[in-house]
């Protein structure tokens, strides 16, 4: 079957330090792959996605690359802002069939001043 | 600012009580969800509607009934729910079910069942 696999959380930084949040998937045929971002008392927003093999998808600093020889997404930031603090969630979506986005159990970052 | 709006933000109900959520976009997208989320959890599907009928139902207690009304709206029945029940229920659109296209969802209601 189509699933994630994210670092387990959380993940408590001090600001400017360099972030990365591995995601793993496992999925028949070329998903796109997704992150998003959840704030406090918010909804999912979308950070940045990429749609096929060695695609690197990027929005306010943030970074991943679709690597599909290790099915890989990892997140990646250089400096992170406490303004960053957030739960990461990592998605994919499989090109056919019904289902929709299949989500990793999502990680949860603190950046502190 | 989303451009999926949810209404009520916050419902607190009775385990005899009816109530409905809203949903509304105006992006002009036709395919619409709605995804339960507990704390520290991932969103759930619950229900998918492609253009206003409904697709998928991820064997969701009959106790919540979708409802879309028109290609901007999704509302979400309530009636005699539990204590469990109580989470963020998420509503998002997006243009088609295809692979690439993301999901725009609102800020939820948070639903507490007394």
């Amino acid at each position: 079957g189509n699933s994630v696999t994210q670092m387990e959380g959380p993940v408590t930084l001090s600001e400017e330090a360099f972030l990365t949040i591995n995601c793993t998937y496992t999925a028949t045929g070329y998903p796109s792959l997704f992150w998003y971002v959840q704030y406090p008392g918010e909804g999912l927003q979308l950070l940045l996605k990429a749609t096929k093999a060695d695609d690197k998808g990027s929005n306010k600093g943030f970074e991943a690359t679709y690597r599909k020889e290790t099915t890989s997404f990892h997140l990646e930031k250089g400096s992170v802002q406490v303004s960053d603090s957030a739960v990461y969630f990592c998605a994919l979506h499989r090109n056919s069939g019904n289902t929709p986005l299949v989500f990793g159990k999502g990680t949860r970052l603190s950046v502190i001043a | 600012d989303t451009e999926v709006t949810q209404t009520p933000k916050h419902l607190v109900m009775g385990m005899t009580n009816k109530k409905s959520l809203k949903c509304e976009q105006h992006m002009g997208h036709r395919a619409m969800y709605w995804y339960k989320q507990k704390a520290k959890k991932p969103p759930e599907l619950m229900f998918v509607y492609s253009y206003e009928k409904l697709s998928i139902n991820e064997s969701v207690p009959s106790r919540f009934s979708p409802e879309c009304p028109n290609s901007s709206l999704l509302n979400l029945h309530l009636h005699a729910l539990q204590p469990e029940d109580s989470a963020l229920y998420l509503c998002a659109s997006s243009q088609e079910r295809d692979r690439s296209s993301p999901l725009h969802f609102g800020n939820g209601t948070r639903l507490t069942v007394t």
